[in-house]
């Protein structure tokens, strides 16, 4: 089944502790990225990556890091998180081709509380 | 600098009503592409359709169908009889083709309640 994971779903942390959410798709697709959903603000990109090793900001990159050392997998580090980071993520894959994008395929979703 | 302006925050429906929920879209390229995405209750996000510049042709998928018309910047989406699990948050999505920006940008959701 072509999927997203996400883990994990849940997380309630405190100030300064670094965390890492993964994100891993089987769908072969070169694009991957990372959304923060927050109420009336929509969907912001954090940060995308349009194959191994090549990442790029989004709109909302501080705070944030990313890595991607292997096609599948994208994960979000939070080297020292804050309370404003409190929020809702989903990573995403698609494939682009030619430059065209596709549909995006959405992991499940992690919620995260920093206190 | 790419913009989605769904100027619906939420919409209230009894069921077997129709529904539009509207979507403006600003971009300077001529390449672009247009999604829609649900996200009910449980949180996931479900495509729902992609779109680009270059067709205009209307779309209809049983109950839902979209109207695209670029004269006005705008790729509407309608409900038909509604039902109570159409009820969701929906967002409409713009990227930009070949050479443009990597970075789509979603506009802000409507929240659609069906009532039974």
């Amino acid at each position: 089944e072509a999927q997203v994971t996400q883990n994990p779903r849940y997380l309630i942390t405190v100030t300064g502790k670094k965390l890492t959410v993964t994100c891993s798709q089987n769908m072969n697709h070169e694009y991957m990225s990372w959304y923060r959903q927050d109420p009336g603000l929509g969907l912001r990109q954090i940060y995308y990556s349009m194959n191994v090793e090549v990442t790029d900001k989004g709109d909302v990159p501080e705070g944030y890091k990313v890595s991607r050392k292997e096609k599948r997998n994208f994960p979000l580090i939070l080297e020292s998180p804050s309370p404003n980071q409190t929020s809702l993520y989903f990573c995403a894959s698609s494939l682009r081709v030619r430059g065209s994008p596709y549909e995006q395929y959405f992991g499940p979703g992690t919620r995260l509380t920093v206190t | 600098a790419q913009k989605v302006t769904q100027a619906q925050t939420e919409i209230s429906v009894v069921e077997k009503e129709d529904v539009t929920l509207d979507c403006v879209y600003e971009t300077r390229d001529t390449t672009y592409y247009l999604f829609w995405y649900k996200q009910p209750p449980s949180g996931e996000l479900v495509f729902l359709i992609r779109r680009n510049s270059f067709d205009e042709q209307n779309e209809i998928s049983g109950r839902y169908s979209w109207n695209f018309q670029k004269s006005t910047s705008s790729f509407n989406f309608t409900i038909t009889a509604s039902q109570v699990v159409d009820s969701a948050v929906y967002f409409c999505a713009l990227s930009e083709g070949p050479g443009g920006s990597y970075i789509p940008t979603f506009g802000r959701g409507t929240s659609l309640i069906v009532h039974p």
